[in-house]
């Protein structure tokens, strides 16, 4: 009964450095999204895939790569990390119908020195 | 695009009291989906309560009910019988249902509600 498992939960980087965020669903659902949340705000989009092999972008993409591995799995990539990704990052998946809402996973917190 | 509004940063209550959090929101789309989602200090985001914008019967989970008001575009969570594990971070969201593959999540900026003992 996993669900939307994330890791690392926490990370703590040097600026300029590079990092993956891991995800991976067990809910055979086809879309999958990265969202960070900051201080005082909700929860914004990163990039987001609708299926397997297909990425797009979100509200706040820049900095960020990301990759649809298979249908279970969703990397956030960071390749030269900044203060400003400070953040907490949330993996979220969702089958594609009508009203069935967002799985969140756990979160990870990452902090960049 | 759309927007998320709450304007409650913080909210107290007394516990078995009852409490209303706000939410409005800004859309020209005539069908979407609205869902109020909790954060307590684990940082897991749980889902609350969810309303179709086509039906018009308020939603309702056990303790917790909406308000929802299409014409004005305000969607209220109201939590009867105010518990201690209700103490929590609530956010509003909004779906579009116009973005296949894109059913992305639109938050507002959150409500902390405190409950007092």
């Amino acid at each position: 009964n996993a669900g939307v498992t994330q890791t690392p939960k926490f990370q703590v980087l040097k600026t300029g450095q590079s990092m993956t965020l891991q995800c991976a669903q067990d809910m055979n659902h086809n879309s999958m999204y990265w969202y960070r949340q900051d201080p005082g705000m909700g929860l914004r989009l990163i990039y987001y895939s609708a299926s397997e092999g297909t990425t797009d972008k979100g509200e706040v993409p820049n900095g960020y790569n990301v990759s649809r591995l298979n249908k279970r799995e969703f990397s956030l990539r960071l390749e030269s990390a900044a203060p400003s990704q400070t953040s907490v990052y949330f993996c979220a998946s969702r089958v594609q119908t009508g009203r069935q809402p967002q799985h969140f996973g756990d979160g990870t917190r990452l902090s960049i020195l | 695009a759309q927007t998320v509004t709450q304007s409650q940063p913080e909210m107290s209550v007394q516990e078995a009291e009852t409490v209303t959090l706000s939410c409005t929101y800004d859309t020209s789309e005539s069908d979407y989906y609205l869902f109020w989602y909790k954060q307590p200090p684990s940082r897991q985001m749980i889902l609350v309560i969810r309303q179709e914008a086509y039906k018009q019967q308020n939603a309702t989970e056990n303790r917790f009910s909406v308000n929802f008001q299409k014409a004005a575009k305000s969607f209220s969570l109201k939590i009867s019988d105010s518990q201690l594990g209700d103490a929590a971070m609530y956010f509003c969201a909004y779906r579009s249902t116009s973005n296949f593959g894109n059913e992305k999540l639109t938050f507002g900026t959150g409500t902390r509600l405190t409950i007092i003992p």
